[in-house]
Order: structure tokens, then C-alpha cells, then sequence
């Protein structure tokens, strides 16, 4: 069956420093890939979306790159800032239009 | 409108009551979807409508889930003769329907006592 998998533990880093987050993904072959941000109580926020045939796209301090050969999505947050703290859910999507997410990966910025 | 709304923002229920819960898409969105979202978790597919034509009701768990968007535009989501298993963070989501970049709304918690 399909699989998404995100680290479920929290990731903790020093402000300033860079944030990467996994996605790996099983049974699945995506035609692209959503990236989303969810603040406690609050509803997933669009962020970047990046198609199969795109290695990297980039927005601002966020960089995404998706590994179609290792069914990996990685997601960079440059010059991380307290305010960056959230979960952070992928969603490959291939299929059909609803969106699969993942259990998202909770990271918090020091001060 | 600004945003997707959602309504009630709460509800509490007791078993074995129905309940309908709201979704109001931002305007000219031509798809929406319901998802469920349990604590901890992402958001769950539950159904999606483009127009007015439910085309996937796959994530559905029963027959006592139901859905409608009978103009297009708002969309119910019925729960009937609810389960404690039924408590959840219920959320809607619409698209303009090419890129699928979907816009979330704030949820209905749901509390089946």
C-alpha cells in the first residue's frame, strides 16, 4: 500500500541555521509533490509545489528537491528564524486531485 | 471571500445524533474537499467535489457519511448517528482546480460524547 513517511520526532536547530526536512514516499509514483505548513489550531498552508521532472525549486529561504529515483522529497528552510516554527506535512500527489499527507515533522527554531 | 470558512467551529454532540457541518469555499474555487484530521496527524482524504459532482467518495469510512455541494458552491458534510470514533478536527479545502493548490479552512472539532 502507499506510504508516506516524515521523521515524526521533533526537529530542534539554533536560529539562523538550516532546517532540513525528509519525505520518503513508497508504492507511489507522483507526478508532483506538495509541501505545507500547519501552525498549532490552525489549517495546512500552501508552500511550494514541484513536479517530477524538477530537481529543485526555490522560494525565498525555502528550497525543495525531489528524488523521483529514491522516492525522496527534501525541504530546506535557509536562515531559520523562531517564526519558522510549525509542522511541516508533504504530500505527494499522483492520480487523482485529493491530496495524501504525511504525518508532517514538527520543527522548532532556538533563539 | 477572504478565506475558506468553516461552521460551527465547534460541536458537541452526543452518540447516536447527526450532525452537519459546513464548508463555505473561497469564491470561483471550482473544487473542495473534506478532509479529517486526527491529532498528530496530517489531514485525511475524505471526499471531493468539482462543480457541484461529488467524483471521489473513496475516503468516506461508512454509509453514514455523506457529502453534498448541490450548487457548486457550499458544501455539506453529514455525519449520521455519530460514534465516539467520529471525534475529530473535520477540514475543508478548495482549489481553482488546475494546479491543486488547496486553501484550507480553520476546521469544525468535532466532539462526540
Amino acid at each position: 500500500s502507499q506510504k508516506i513517511e516524515q521523521n515524526s520526532e521533533a526537529l530542534n536547530i539554533q536560529e539562523g541555521k538550516t532546517a532540513t526536512l525528509t519525505c520518503n514516499y513508497t508504492n507511489y509514483s507522483p507526478a508532483y509533490l506538495q509541501w505545507y505548513r500547519q501552525d498549532p489550531g490552525r489549517g495546512p498552508v500552501f508552500l511550494l509545489l514541484i513536479r517530477e521532472n524538477e530537481k529543485e525549486k526555490r522560494k525565498e529561504r525555502l528550497k525543495v528537491t525531489f528524488d523521483t529515483t529514491l522516492k525522496q522529497s527534501l525541504f530546506h528552510i535557509t536562515a531559520s528564524q523562531p517564526a519558522d516554527s510549525a509542522t511541516y506535512l508533504c504530500a505527494p500527489q499522483g492520480g487523482r486531485r485529493a491530496l495524501t499527507f504525511g504525518s508532517g515533522t514538527r520543527l522548532q527554531v532556538q533563539p | 471571500g477572504a478565506g475558506v470558512s468553516q461552521s460551527p467551529r465547534y460541536k458537541v454532540t452526543k452518540r447516536g445524533q447527526d450532525v452537519a457541518l459546513r464548508c463555505d469555499p473561497i469564491s470561483g474555487h471550482v473544487s473542495l474537499y473534506w478532509y479529517r484530521q486526527a491529532l498528530g496527524q496530517g489531514p485525511e482524504f475524505l471526499t471531493y467535489f468539482n462543480y457541484e459532482a461529488q467524483q471521489d467518495k473513496s475516503g468516506l469510512p461508512n454509509d453514514r457519511f455523506s457529502a453534498e455541494r448541490p450548487e457548486g458552491s457550499i458544501s455539506t458534510l453529514t455525519i449520521q448517528r455519530t460514534e465516539q470514533r467520529d471525534s475529530a478536527m473535520y477540514r475543508c479545502a478548495s482549489s481553482l482546480g488546475l494546479e491543486d493548490t488547496q486553501y484550507f479552512g480553520p476546521g469544525t472539532r468535532l466532539t462526540v460524547l
